[in-house]
């Protein structure tokens, strides 16, 4: 079956230490994305790839880094430049056009211990 | 300032009964609409998605309208069952300038319960 796969589920940082989450689609989409979604807020855009080896800034990129290597994968570091990082990311891909909606992950729950 | 207003945080009704969401939006230009249903602990999940040129879009007992004058969508759930209550998410589809590629920009979601 085809779909996204993030791993892990559940993540703990210490302060200081980089991360970084996996995200993998078989689903032959070109587009992949990286969103952050805290309690009682929308989910926000961290970083989005619609072509290997080129990304693009979200709205909250700062403290995170990302690389598009191969079409299928799309790795988030959450650096420790990030202030803020407890939180549940989502990776999501789509087609490049407007017929399909996203599909996303299950997405990892980054917790600062 | 952008802004996506879902009205009301939680919505509860009983089952059987209309389930109707509202997703308002100011200093946007979106060309599509879309709904996402999302369960505790779990990504989203796509529903329907509504071009800016249509005016209502059905899929079985879901019923989206998307009015651009008033920059709003309707989201309607009929016949609705216990197994429907989640959050459900309004997204716009921005085209980024210049670009092909569009942006999902996401309301903050209303949670649906429906009661037995």
């Amino acid at each position: 079956d085809g779909g996204i796969t993030q791993s892990p589920k559940y993540l703990f940082r210490k302060e200081g230490q980089n991360v970084t989450l996996s995200c993998e689609q078989n689903l032959n989409h070109d587009a992949m994305y990286w969103y952050r979604q805290d309690p009682g807020q929308g989910l926000r855009l961290i970083y989005y790839s619609q072509i290997v080896n080129d990304f693009q800034k979200g709205d909250i990129a700062e403290g995170y880094s990302v690389s598009r290597e191969k079409k299928e994968s799309f790795p988030l570091t959450v650096t420790s430049a990030q202030k803020n990082p407890t939180a549940f990311y989502l990776c999501a891909s789509s087609m490049v056009a407007h017929n399909y909606g996203y599909t996303f992950g299950s997405g990892t729950r980054l917790t600062v211990v | 300032s952008q802004k996506i207003e879902q009205n009301s945080e939680a919505l509860n009704i009983q089952e059987g009964k209309t389930a109707t969401l509202t997703c308002n939006y100011t200093n946007y230009s979106p060309a599509y609409l879309q709904w996402y249903r999302q369960d505790p602990g779990r990504g989203p999940v796509f529903l329907l998605l509504i071009r800016e040129n249509e005016k209502e879009k059905r899929k079985e007992r879901l019923k989206v309208t998307f009015d651009t004058t008033l920059k709003q969508s309707l989201f309607h759930i009929t016949a609705s069952q216990p197994a429907d209550s989640a959050t459900y998410l309004c997204a716009l589809d921005v085209l980024d300038r210049g670009s092909t590629l569009g942006r999902l920009y996401f309301g903050r979601g209303t949670q649906l319960t429906v009661w037995p």
